[in-house]
Parts: C-alpha cells; sequence; structure tokens
C-alpha cells in the first residue's frame, strides 16, 4: 500500500531554514510527479510545489518562489523541501503528496496525502 | 494565474439532504479539477478528479459535474460522516491552486 511520511518540522526563528522529508514507499516513485502542500493553522489548503517525476522540472508558488526547493532522490524514495528565510506566514502543516497519475502526461491531482509535519515559525 | 471561488463557505444540512458546492474558475480548466474532503486534523481526502470521476472507493452518494469554468460536488443524501471540510482544487497548468473550501455542518 502507498505511504508517505512525512519529517522534519519543527519550531524555528524567523529567518531560519529547515528540511521536510518525505519517505515514500508502496508505489514506483520514479513514475510519479510529487507535490508539497501546507496548511496555515484554521486557514485552507496551500499548494506549495512540485517535481516532475524524473526530476527534471520544479514549480512553486508565488508565496515560496526563491525561498523554498523541492527535489527528490530515486535512490532513497524521498521528498524533500529546503525551505530558507522563513518567516511566521509560513507557520503550517505541511503535507507531501503523490500525484494521481503516472508520467509522463500525468494529471496532478492528488491520490495519496501524508500525515504532514508541523512547522512553527516563531521566535 | 487561475483563480478557484468556492461557494459557499460554510454549510449547514441535516442527513438525509441533498447539498451541492460550486467552484467557478477564472479561466477555462478543461475537466482538470479535483474535490476533496478534510476532516478535523486530518489529511485529506480524494473524492473525484477529471471533474466527474470517482476515486475508488468513494461512496457514489458524492458526484461531481461541471465544464469551462463552473463547477459542482453533490451529495446526494448526507451522512454523518460527511460532515467535513471541501476543498476544489486545478490541476490545468502550475500553480496548482485550491478554492477557499466549503464547511460542512450538522444543522
Amino acid at each position: 500500500q502507498v505511504q508517505l511520511v512525512e519529517s522534519g518540522g519543527g519550531v524555528v526563528q524567523p529567518g531560519g531554514s529547515l528540511r521536510l522529508s518525505c519517505a515514500a514507499s508502496g508505489f514506483t516513485f520514479s513514475s510519479y510527479g510529487m507535490h508539497w502542500v501546507r496548511q496555515a493553522p484554521g486557514k485552507g489548503l496551500e499548494w506549495v510545489a512540485f517535481i516532475r517525476y524524473d526530476g527534471s522540472k520544479e514549480y512553486y508558488a508565488d508565496s515560496v518562489k526563491g525561498r523554498f526547493t523541492i527535489s527528490r532522490d530515486k535512490s532513497k524514495n524521498t521528498l524533500y523541501l529546503q525551505m530558507n528565510s522563513l518567516s511566521a506566514e509560513d507557520t503550517a502543516v505541511y503535507y507531501c503528496a503523490k500525484s494521481g497519475s503516472e508520467s509522463p502526461g500525468a494529471r496532478h491531482y492528488f491520490d495519496y496525502w501524508g500525515q504532514g509535519t508541523l512547522v512553527t515559525v516563531s521566535s | 494565474d487561475i483563480q478557484l471561488t468556492q461557494s459557499p463557505s460554510s454549510l449547514s444540512a441535516s442527513v438525509g439532504d441533498r447539498v451541492t458546492i460550486t467552484c467557478r474558475a477564472s479561466q477555462d480548466i478543461s475537466d482538470f479539477l479535483a474535490w476533496y474532503q478534510q476532516k478535523p486534523g486530518k489529511a485529506p481526502n480524494l473524492l473525484l478528479y477529471d471533474a466527474s470521476r470517482l476515486e475508488s472507493g468513494v461512496p457514489s452518494r458524492f458526484s461531481g459535474s461541471g465544464s469551462g469554468t463552473d463547477y459542482t460536488l453533490t451529495i446526494s443524501s448526507l451522512q454523518p460522516e460527511d460532515f467535513a471540510a471541501y476543498y476544489c482544487q486545478h490541476y490545468y497548468t502550475p500553480p496548482y491552486t485550491f478554492g477557499q473550501g466549503t464547511k460542512l455542518e450538522i444543522k
């Protein structure tokens, strides 16, 4: 069965950095695009970033562009999110999510989600 | 960027009611639309994709319709476990934005 397990969340000071990881299992990781989605406390869902199945292309929300970097390691079946220059507005639960169909030609709805990891930016 | 506007933002209904949630895109998204259900403290759960295709394991009381810029999620007969938040999401082109959500509460 498909499993996505996030880790790396915690409390960080404004201006600090954090790297999130998402360990994937139960599917052919190298065949699917992967995403990060976040949810601030009491708020709605915000798509953050996407990386193609082969790592050849990345896309970001304007709110994180230039500060966050999504990457993947196919040898470890792991997705990452490097977050720099963090501010209070980045406080949220961060979910990794799998694209719903195989690449190429994939459609990027999210059929599996991790349990989420909480990032709190506070001094 | 494509914006999604969901309505209503909240809704009170009773068990057995038929409810409809709408999602309007700022441009034609060619049915590249998904719907999710989220319960408190849990990750979202995919209900429908391609506007009207039911995800495996999702009860048939959930259905989706629409085309172009206007889409709807319908729950034909509300069950107690359906009281949750619902989100639409487009995947026409990045950024893959979500609607602001609809909170479905018990009347």
